[in-house]
């Protein structure tokens, strides 16, 4: 069975551009989460979806960030503009429908975003 | 909200040693709790979970974590230690709905030979 899929893996820019990142869940998963992964602050969730709807967005860092989920198959976090501090791991987890509190988190490879 | 301390930033152990991670989480209703393992350019892999039931849970690789909610802990322990299990390891809590997971700061596990 694929994972959760997300691209690209490695991801090179200047600072003032703007940057997408995609991720595919799981078929059949209807929970969505972003995750940013650095040295200094661990792994912080940025925004969860349920059923392509946001539920919490708080862990977005400010306005530069903005994620969607046009549907249960696909979503993209996006900076615009980015900045060198975005520099990070970004990861895509996705899983089960709400209900069957036994099923974890499943985690793509990561996005490693580097902003010059 | 709840949150998960993971006092150990690093532990070095010796190939074939016994190993001990240590959790301790913080939250005011029955945890779900994870702990995960993470190779380097790689995502998250989940080792093993506790919901209810049984204390001591069994999981992939040979690694088994104990629930003891006296304590508020769920260390990771695996009696020998093979060279490719040198990886970061996470510690997760997260509500029933699974929805608001929180990880802690990670170990990360080096192994010598």
């Amino acid at each position: 069975d694929a994972g959760v899929i997300q691209s690209p893996r490695h991801e090179v820019t200047e600072m003032g551009q703007e940057v997408t990142l995609r991720c595919k869940p799981i078929s059949g998963h209807n929970s969505l989460f972003w995750y940013r992964q650095t040295m200094m602050r661990g792994l912080e969730l940025l925004i969860y979806f349920n059923n392509n709807v946001p539920i919490d967005d708080s862990g977005m860092p400010e306005d530069r960030f903005s994620a969607k989920m046009p549907n249960a198959s696909f979503s993209t976090l996006k900076i615009q503009p980015s900045e060198p501090r975005d520099s990070a791991v970004y990861f895509c987890a996705s899983s089960p429908p709400t209900g069957a509190p036994n099923q974890p988190q499943h985690f793509g490879d990561g996005t490693r975003l580097s902003i010059l | 909200a709840q949150s998960v301390t993971q006092p150990d930033i690093h532990i070095t152990v010796s190939e074939g040693a016994s190993l001990e991670l240590r959790c301790n989480y913080s939250y005011g209703a029955t945890p779900y709790l994870f702990w995960y393992v993470q190779s380097p350019g790689q995502g998250l892999q989940l080792l093993l979970k506790y919901f209810s039931g049984d204390t001591l849970v069994q999981g992939i690789k040979g690694f088994e974590a104990e629930f003891k909610r006296s304590q508020s802990s769920f260390n990771l322990r695996k009696p020998s230690v093979h060279w490719s299990d040198a990886a970061e390891y996470f510690c997760a809590v997260a509500s029933y709905n699974n929805n608001d997971m929180r990880f802690g700061a990670g170990t990360r596990l080096t192994v010598k030979p």
